[in-house]
């Protein structure tokens, strides 16, 4: 069973950098799969931050791609978010997520979130 | 405003159906077949319900289903249970290698 939890500071100064980590469980990330994040601000939808593979390999939302990285650590079984130059409006619960990406025969497949951390509030406030 | 749009609210009767649209454009929605719909119930993580438009995960019941035409995808609920009321989002791969979500639609169980 795939577990997955977030973890790191639920308070922020505003332009200081937001720093996440998800540990994974019950799968070895260096097998595969995407693993991301989306967050989702109090009482509004969901947001996609971004997806990051074992090889480096990265996809961000176009609206945060200059202030958002994502690491995956095979050997601790981790990956971070790292977002950069926080306003009030980076209030938001974080979710951590593994994507299901592939290629068979017929072409790229799946592209859906299969996993979700429980979610972690993080607050940006001076 | 999100990328894709969703109706505010749904709602029906337990027993009966009600069907969930999301409005995109001919770069996702329409453009590919990942359209992918979630669960969420307050307070907790949003759980995946369909995806590849209309493929169900083991162990999501077959009360749902998922649909597309054109630029619309559809996500419809059957046999409604008091237990379906929660929010539900789409999501979309789009041009570029975006994912985009819709708004969310609150789905009462009357």
């Amino acid at each position: 069973q795939v577990q997955l939890q977030e973890s790191g500071p639920g308070l922020v100064k505003p332009s200081e950098t937001l720093s996440l980590t998800c540990d994974v469980s019950g799968y070895s990330i260096s097998s595969g799969y995407f693993w991301g994040y989306i967050r989702q601000p109090p009482g509004k939808g969901l947001e996609w931050i971004g997806i990051g593979y074992r090889n480096g390999d990265t996809y961000y939302n176009p609206s945060l791609r200059s202030r958002a990285t994502i690491s995956v650590d095979t050997s601790s079984n981790q990956y971070s978010l790292r977002l950069s130059s926080v306003t009030a409006a980076d209030t938001a619960v974080y979710f951590c997520v593994r994507y299901t990406y592939y290629l068979d025969s017929s072409g790229p497949r799946g592209r859906y979130f299969d996993y979700w951390g429980q979610g972690t509030l993080v607050t940006v406030s001076s | 405003q999100s990328a894709l749009t969703q109706p505010p609210s749904a709602s029906g009767s337990p027993g009966q159906s009600v069907t969930i649209s999301c409005t995109g454009s001919s770069s996702d929605v329409g453009g590919y077949n990942f359209v992918s719909w979630y669960q969420q119930h307050p307070g907790k993580a949003p759980k995946l319900m369909i995806y590849e438009v209309m493929q169900r995960p083991s162990g999501v019941p077959d009360r749902f289903s998922g649909s597309k035409s054109g630029n619309t995808a559809s996500l419809t609920v059957s046999g409604l249970q008091v237990e379906d009321e929660a929010e539900y989002y789409c999501t979309s791969y789009a041009a570029s290698d975006d994912l985009l979500f819709g708004g969310g639609t609150k789905l009462s169980v009357l």
